[in-house]
């Protein structure tokens, strides 16, 4: 019940595309669902996350759609780039208590964006 | 935003000795610090959870014996490899949390990572 199933594994964009990320979660009680871009050799940089109140939340190119009912989260990256390509993850969590926020990974997307 | 270094970002030991890695939060009071290992093309694996204080808590399958965790205040803590072999030979991250146990912020500010290989 704690996992995080992400997909694809690895996704290959054109530059100027539309990439698209997607998660589904068991745990009806995650409260915070963040996105992560990690480059190689590096840790993980967080990208944007949502909150399950909101159905929709962008900044910049990265947008994230959250369908509660559903409890699935996706990613959108518009208008992709090369300098996009990284590694992916996405990660929910339980705020407070004795879950001290801890964060439950996806099993990460590979994003190449061609030029 | 907050910053997390980790310190060193690369350590090579011989089998059986051990190795310390630093996670400090350099501009906020990290109530939790949390430490992670990841493989190549893997995803990260949580260790154990830690907070200033008090005992870590260990992941089911994570030797607490083998990776002693310390956080002795609330800017750092420590993750040392004892008596490491090659197959403990990987990419450990930490990261920072100042939500504690009432706040209900759920960030993690994550460091650059350490690369540990064992001969």
């Amino acid at each position: 019940q704690q996992q995080v199933k992400q997909s694809p594994q690895s996704l290959i964009v054109q530059k100027g595309g539309i990439s698209i990320i997607n998660c589904a979660y068991e745990n009806t009680a995650f409260d915070y669902f963040p996105w992560y871009q990690q480059f190689p050799g590096k840790g993980p940089a967080l990208l944007i996350a949502i909150r399950p109140d909101v159905s929709e939340k962008k900044e910049g190119r990265f947008t994230i759609s959250f369908n509660k009912s559903a409890k699935q989260f996706s990613l959108h990256i518009m208008d992709s780039q090369p300098g996009d390509s990284a590694t992916y993850f996405c990660a929910a969590s339980i705020a407070g208590g004795t879950s001290y926020g801890k964060l439950t990974f996806g099993q990460g997307t590979i994003l190449t964006v061609h030029p | 935003g907050a910053v997390v270094s980790q310190h060193p970002s690369w350590v090579i030991c011989k089998s059986g000795t051990s190795v310390k890695i630093e996670c400090r939060s350099l501009d906020f009071q990290a109530t939790t610090m949390f430490w992670y290992r990841q493989f190549p093309k893997q995803s990260l694996m949580l260790m154990a959870t830690s907070n200033e204080g008090s005992k870590a808590t260990y992941e089911q399958g994570v030797e607490k014996d083998k990776f002693l965790i310390n956080h002795a205040s609330l800017t750092l803590s420590t993750l040392t490899v004892t008596s490491a072999h090659p197959e403990d030979s990987s990419f450990y991250i930490c990261s920072a949390s100042n939500s504690g146990t009432s706040g209900r912020s759920n960030e993690q500010f994550f460091g650059p990572g350490t690369r540990l290989t064992v001969l």
